[in-house]
Formats: C-alpha cells, structure tokens, sequence
C-alpha cells in the first residue's frame, strides 16, 4: 500500500470558522509533510514531522496549527483564514528525512481549500 | 527550464514525440528528483538521481544531471496522452524538498 490520504477533497469555510485537514498513511513511514500550493505554482513546503515530532516549521502564520496524533496520521487545523489562503493543501510521507535516498516522497490527491 | 521566478514552462507536442524538460537547481545536492502532477491531485515520484550520477533511466524516462552547471534534464521518450501534466524537479537534501517552477507538458493525441 503506497497510499496518502487524504480528507476532505475539498473545503469550503469562512474567516471564523474552524476546521481540520486530516491525512492518513500506512507505510510506515516516519515522516509527514504538509504543503501549501497554489495554481500554477511549486508546492511550498509548510511543516515537517519526524519521528511524529515537529522538526521543520516554514514561517507558517499560527492560523495553521498542525499536529501529529501518531506516526500514521497527521491534522492541519485551521482557524480565522484568510481569502488568500485559499490553495491547494499536499500532504506526503517519507521514510524518513535523512539525506539519503529514503526521502522520496509520496504525496496525497489533496484538499483544495477555499475560504470566502 | 525551471528556476528563478519566471513563469512555469509550457510545451505542447504531438503524441509520440519526445519531450525534454530542464531543472536549474541552487544548492549543494544530495540528490535530484522529478514529479509528475497531473491537474489538481497529488505529485506522483519518477525517479531520483544522485549527486554523482550522471544519467539514470527508467522505462520511457532518461534524467541527466550536470552538477557543475547544476542543472538536470528530463527526457521523455514516445510520449502519450497520458504524460499531459506538469513535471516537477526537486532538489533533495536538508530533510527536505525544495521544488522547482515546474514545467507544463500537453501531448496531443
């Protein structure tokens, strides 16, 4: 099984409203990834967990707080977005994040974000 | 070819023809991959090549990596409807990915 899932496909929420992203793999693997795409852009990376601890955070605004219940899934959870927030929202898995071939990546469909 | 901020790339080709794509990198690598996303989903691996290799080759795909020039090719061979996506090269190391502009493929049937 070499799948990422994730739910919901697609999300519609207000500034005020709360919500979570939630993304699911059984590989094994033993780190998670999420990333922030926008239309014809490069996937930008937001937070890194290793070893279900968050190694990486890319400046990301505390309006995205993630989390990391086990080593198989991992939350995005939102709050008080704005307008411009609305992507394309990636979440993968890998080994691990060594330097070493073993951070091949493995990535979910996505939930396409919109917030009004 | 990616890098920088200009727009991604686009090329449109007839299906059957070859479609070669260039990856312009910044860093020291550990590693380069490339990624196929097909509209709207998830980027799917194709293959990874290390710093000191120079070509590699899977199925319809050749990559080659020029490290002195830090730039790396993807050539599809016999492309096919189905190869309509966008193409990604990543640069690997760090615990990280860091992904180029991307390139936008079309093959017309």
């Amino acid at each position: 099984d070499t799948e990422v899932t994730q739910t919901p496909k697609h999300l519609v929420m207000g500034m005020t409203n709360k919500k979570s992203l939630k993304c699911e793999q059984h590989m094994g693997h033993r780190a998670m990834y999420w990333y922030k795409q926008k239309a014809k852009k490069p996937p930008e990376l937001m937070f890194v967990y290793s070893y279900e601890k968050l190694s990486i955070n890319e400046s990301v605004p505390s309006r995205f707080s993630p989390e990391c219940p086990n080593s198989s899934l991992l939350n995005l959870h939102l709050h008080a977005l704005q307008p411009e927030d609305s992507a394309l929202y990636l979440c993968a898995s890998s080994q691990e994040t060594s330097q070493l071939a073993k951070n091949i990546q493995y990535f979910g469909a996505g939930t396409r974000l919109s917030v009004l | 070819s990616q890098q920088g901020e200009e727009d991604p790339q686009a090329l449109s080709i007839q299906e059957g023809e070859n479609a070669t794509m260039n990856c312009s990198y910044k860093t020291s690598i550990n590693n380069l991959q490339w990624y196929r996303q097909n509209s709207g989903r998830g980027l799917v691996h194709l293959i990874l090549i290390r710093s000191n290799e120079r070509e590699k080759h899977s199925g319809r795909l050749r990559v080659t990596l020029d490290t002195s020039k830090k730039s790396s090719s993807l050539l599809i061979t016999a492309s096919r409807a189905a190869d309509t996506a966008s193409y990604f090269c990543a640069e690997g190391g760090n615990n990280r990915l860091a992904f180029g502009k991307g390139n936008q493929v079309v093959v017309i049937p």
